[in-house]
């Protein structure tokens, strides 16, 4: 079974602009997270969907938002851009139907911000 | 809020040179604890699953036992492959999880 893909991989981008990223889940899988990781701060969550509905979002500003599809795909959007936002962006799936259960990362996308 | 605290921060050790990692956790109602490996420039990769204490799962060199307070990732005769970052993580009510900051374990050959 394929698992979590993200994608892109890098992304460089300047202050102010705003930045897509997209995240494919495991195969049956309907619940989407999102983790923000930074050397700082280690990883954060960011917001949890399932079936197209956020079920659980963190402690993030507005500029970060998300989404997800019918086919369970998911993608976050973060609009004017700071330096601050630069980190590895996680995608993780998880079946969604209790809670406690395992949550499976893919690769991350790299963002950087100048 | 639940919180986690790993130990410790980073690990040194010689190829066969068995040792612990330690996750201590606060939560209001445990509904899993997770332990992830993470290599450079990767995302985590998923080890075991906890939920009640007592409970112990294997995993070639790796072993993970959860007690009502902590949880400890023994690691038996590693090799210079088992190098990374081994990511502690705990679900409460919420369908999240939240991480500790991680061990960085460094095998010698």
């Amino acid at each position: 079974k394929a698992g979590v893909t993200q994608t892109p991989r890098y992304l460089i981008k300047t202050r102010g602009q705003q930045v897509t990223l997209s995240c494919s889940p495991i195969s049956g899988h309907r619940s989407v997270s999102w983790y923000q990781q930074t050397p700082g701060q280690g990883l954060q969550f960011l917001f949890e969907y399932f079936s197209e509905t956020q079920r659980n979002k963190g402690n993030f500003p507005g500029r970060f938002s998300g989404r997800q599809f019918s086919n369970s795909r998911s993608e976050m959007n973060v609009s004017t851009l700071e330096l601050g936002d630069s980190a590895l962006y996680l995608c993780a799936s998880s079946q969604g139907t209790g809670i406690g259960e395992t949550q499976y990362f893919g690769p991350g996308t790299r963002l950087l911000v100048l | 809020e639940d919180q986690v605290t790993q130990s410790p921060e980073a690990l040194r050790l010689q190829e066969g040179e068995s040792s612990s990692l330690n996750c201590s956790y606060t939560v209001s109602g445990l509904r899993g604890l997770f332990w992830y490996r993470q290599d450079p420039g990767k995302g985590p990769e998923f080890l075991f699953t906890l939920y009640s204490a007592g409970e112990e799962k294997e995993k070639e060199r790796l072993k993970a036992t959860l007690t009502k307070k902590e949880s400890f990732l023994h690691i038996t005769a590693p090799k210079p492959e088992d190098s990374a970052t081994y990511l502690c993580a705990v679900s409460g009510s919420a369908r999240q999880l939240t991480f500790g900051s991680g061990t960085q374990l460094t095998v010698l050959p």
